[in-house]
C-alpha cells in the first residue's frame, strides 16, 4: 500500500462510452501525475497537477479531461476513446519543494477500449 | 525536463548473481530516481541520489551516478527470483518526472 489508491483496477470500456478514472491520495502531497504506459513504450507523462492547478499537459489528445478538485483527488474523463488508447493508467504524487521528489504510485487502472 | 533511458532492455541471470542496469540522459539534473515495477503493478521507489552524490547504497542496492557522462548504474547484489521486475531511472525536473522504457530484469532461481 502505497498511499494512492486508483479506482478501477481494470475497464472495459467502448469507443462510444464515457467513463472516469479516479485517485486519491492520504500522503498529504501538493503535486499528482497521470502516466500513460503502453507495451514496451516509455511511461508517458500525460498531465501534472501542482497544488491543484495544471502545469503540465504533454499535447494529449482531448478525449483525455483530467480534473484536480482539490489536492488529494485526481479524475481522468474518458469520451470516445480508441483502441490505441488501451493501456495501464497511473496516477502518481509528490511532495515538491522538499529537495527530493519521490514519486508514490498507485496500482493503476488497466483499460481496454473495445 | 529529460527522460532517462535504460541499458540494457532486458536481462537475465541466475539466482545469486549482481544484476547491472545502466541510464543514461541529456541534460542537467537535480537528482535522479531509481524505480521498480512489478508486472501491470504501479512503481515503486528505490532510491534517489542528488546530483552532488557519486554513490549511494541501500541495501542490496548500489547505485552510482556520473555527472560528467550523464549517466547512472543501479546494482543489484545477490539477486533473487523476487528481483524480477522492471526498473526504471527518472530524472527529475520541477515538477514532472520522466522516465524511461525500462530494463526489464528475469532472476532465474
Amino acid at each position: 500500500e502505497t498511499g494512492v489508491t486508483q479506482t478501477p483496477r481494470h475497464l472495459v470500456m467502448g469507443m462510444t462510452n464515457k467513463k472516469s478514472l479516479k485517485c486519491e491520495q492520504h500522503l498529504g502531497h501538493n503535486a499528482m501525475y497521470w502516466y500513460k504506459q503502453s507495451a514496451k513504450k516509455p511511461l508517458e507523462l500525460m498531465f501534472v497537477y501542482s497544488l491543484e492547478e495544471r502545469v503540465e499537459n504533454n499535447s494529449v489528445p482531448s478525449r483525455f479531461s483530467p480534473e484536480c478538485p482539490n489536492s488529494s483527488h485526481l479524475f481522468l474523463h474518458l469520451h470516445t476513446l480508441q483502441p490505441e488508447d488501451s493501456a495501464l493508467y497511473l496516477c502518481a504524487s509528490s511532495q515538491e519543494g522538499s529537495g527530493g521528489t519521490e514519486a508514490f504510485f498507485g496500482q493503476g487502472t488497466r483499460l481496454t477500449v473495445v | 525536463s529529460q527522460q532517462g533511458e535504460e541499458d540494457p532492455q532486458a536481462l537475465s541471470i541466475q539466482e545469486g548473481e549482481n544484476a547491472t542496469m545502466n541510464c543514461s540522459y541529456k541534460t542537467s539534473i537535480n537528482n535522479l530516481q531509481w524505480y521498480r515495477q512489478n508486472s501491470g503493478r504501479g512503481l515503486v521507489h528505490l532510491i534517489l541520489i542528488r546530483s552532488n552524490e557519486r554513490e549511494k547504497h541501500s541495501g542490496r542496492l548500489r547505485v552510482t551516478l556520473d555527472t560528467s557522462k550523464k549517466s547512472s548504474s543501479l546494482l543489484i547484489t545477490a539477486s533473487r527470483a523476487a528481483d524480477t521486475a522492471s526498473y526504471f531511472c527518472a530524472t527529475d525536473g520541477r515538477v514532472d518526472m520522466r522516465f524511461g522504457a525500462g530494463t526489464r530484469l528475469t532472476v532465474k532461481p
